[in-house]
């Protein structure tokens, strides 16, 4: 079945450094979403990309629709202490209605 | 607030019990999706019901199961329940997104299930 394989699982990082995590798959993804899980709650969508190369960004986070179709980024610039969490990509394909997930990246901010 | 709305927030019960968890999809919002996550893992799809149909299964249990009622809330039955199924359960219902004809998905809090 189509996996996402998200990477890295976990990042350890200063307040105010930068961060990169991507997502790649086997299958080709017509949408990719990223979304943030803060503890105790469930995950909220943050980006949303349509077009392969497409480059958006909501704040200090960017992300890209790989030329492929079969990855994703996510960069988050100068980090603070709320955007501890796990990140997850997901994948919308056009062979169902269904999202497939990634199993997250989990993001510490040392203090 | 994403409009999803889950019962109860936290379940703590005993090994071989059944419990029913509750969701109440965004208003208007025919789909309801159901997610596990486990510690440490990600979010598994168990099931889709979409206006009182199953649509969709993933890697759900046959101790699971669910329903989608006609006021279109969902529930999540777990029955025989062992120490590995304490997990978070996540209902989740489509939303738009804009700029395209695709759909993401909006989700609830969250049950914690804790078999003990």
């Amino acid at each position: 079945g189509q996996q996402l394989n998200q990477s890295p699982q976990s990042m350890f990082i200063q307040e105010g450094e930068d961060v990169s995590m991507n997502c790649t798959s086997s299958s080709i993804f017509n949408t990719w979403l990223w979304y943030k899980q803060d503890p105790g709650e469930g995950p909220v969508l943050l980006i949303a990309l349509y077009k392969a190369g497409e480059l958006t960004s909501n704040g200090r986070l960017t992300a890209q629709f790989g030329i492929t179709r079969k990855d994703s980024f996510l960069n988050i610039s100068a980090s603070i202490p709320s955007d501890v969490g796990i990140y997850f990509c997901a994948g919308l394909s056009d062979r169902d209605d269904k999202i497939i997930f990634g199993k997250g990246t989990r993001l510490h901010i040392l203090p | 607030d994403s409009g999803v709305t889950q019962t109860p927030k936290h379940l703590i019960t005993a090994t071989g019990q059944r419990v029913t968890l509750r969701c109440s999809p965004r208003s208007g919002d025919l789909s309801v999706y159901w997610y596990q996550q486990s510690l440490d893992q990600g979010l598994q799809f168990l099931i889709q019901y979409y206006n009182g149909e199953e649509r969709a299964k993933g890697n759900i249990l046959e101790r699971f199961s669910a329903q989608q009622f006609p006021d279109l809330h969902s529930e999540l039955n777990l029955s025989s329940l062992e120490l590995g199924d304490s997990a978070l359960y996540f209902c989740a219902s489509s939303v738009p997104l804009q700029g395209s004809g695709d759909y993401g998905y909006t989700f609830g809090s969250g049950t914690r299930l804790t078999v003990v």
